[in-house]
């Protein structure tokens, strides 16, 4: 079983580069999220959507954006890379809102120099 | 802003010996979903409690609501090496999660 596939797992970027975080889902979810995990941050909401089509920000969707032109697919993009959005990137996807659990991907860890 | 802290932010252990970690909010939640990261891998979720005053348990952990549905605790006894790990609360909110810092657990064999 897939699940939340992400990615790449690691890349580093140069300040000022841009560059496009993968998400695939197999599940058929409509609800689907991006997070960044800092040290000692927890998690943190970028961007999520409710169903193809539809987007919205999170707490913290300054410097990134996202698209959902299909179920499966949830992009994040970086225009300008900047030191401060270096961080561990996690996708996740839930069927129904409600008390259903969020699955999660793998991460991507990107560093930014 | 909804904010949900979690005590303590680090834990270690000697095996066997039982442990409680928090997770509290000045607000209220719908649920409240408790998560267990590994490095290198995403969240996997443990439980949600959706009813205030509910306890949930799940072998060797117990899972507790409380009654105003602002605050949790999850409780481990005789802790194994295998329950090591990022323990994070999140708190449901409409379509959406808030997540505590979480409690980094540290159990020695």
């Amino acid at each position: 079983n897939a699940g939340v596939t992400q990615t790449p797992k690691f890349r580093i970027l140069k300040i000022g580069q841009s560059m496009t975080l993968q998400c695939t889902q197999d599940m058929n979810h409509n609800y689907m999220y991006w997070y960044r995990q800092d040290p000692g941050m927890g998690l943190k909401l970028i961007y999520y959507s409710v169903g193809a089509g539809i987007t919205d920000k999170g707490e913290v969707p300054n410097g990134y954006n996202v698209s959902r032109s299909t179920t499966e697919d949830f992009p994040l993009r970086l225009e300008l890379a900047a030191p401060s959005q270096t961080s561990v990137y996690f996708c996740a996807s839930t069927n129904t809102w409600g008390n259903q659990p969020q699955h999660f991907g793998d991460g991507t860890r990107l560093s930014i120099l | 802003t909804q904010l949900l802290e979690q005590s303590p932010q680090f834990l270690s252990i000697q095996e066997g010996e039982n442990l409680t970690v928090y997770c509290n909010s000045s607000s209220v939640f719908s649920s409240l979903q408790w998560y267990r990261q590994e490095p290198g891998e995403g969240p996997v979720l443990l439980v949600t409690v959706v009813t205030g005053g509910e306890v949930k348990k799940l072998k060797r952990l117990t899972f507790q609501f409380g009654d105003a549905r602002k605050d949790s605790s999850l409780h481990i006894t005789a802790a194994q090496p295998g329950d090591t790990g990022l323990y994070l609360c999140a708190g449901g909110h409409g379509n959406k999660l808030v997540f505590g810092a979480g409690t980094i657990l540290r159990v020695k064999s």
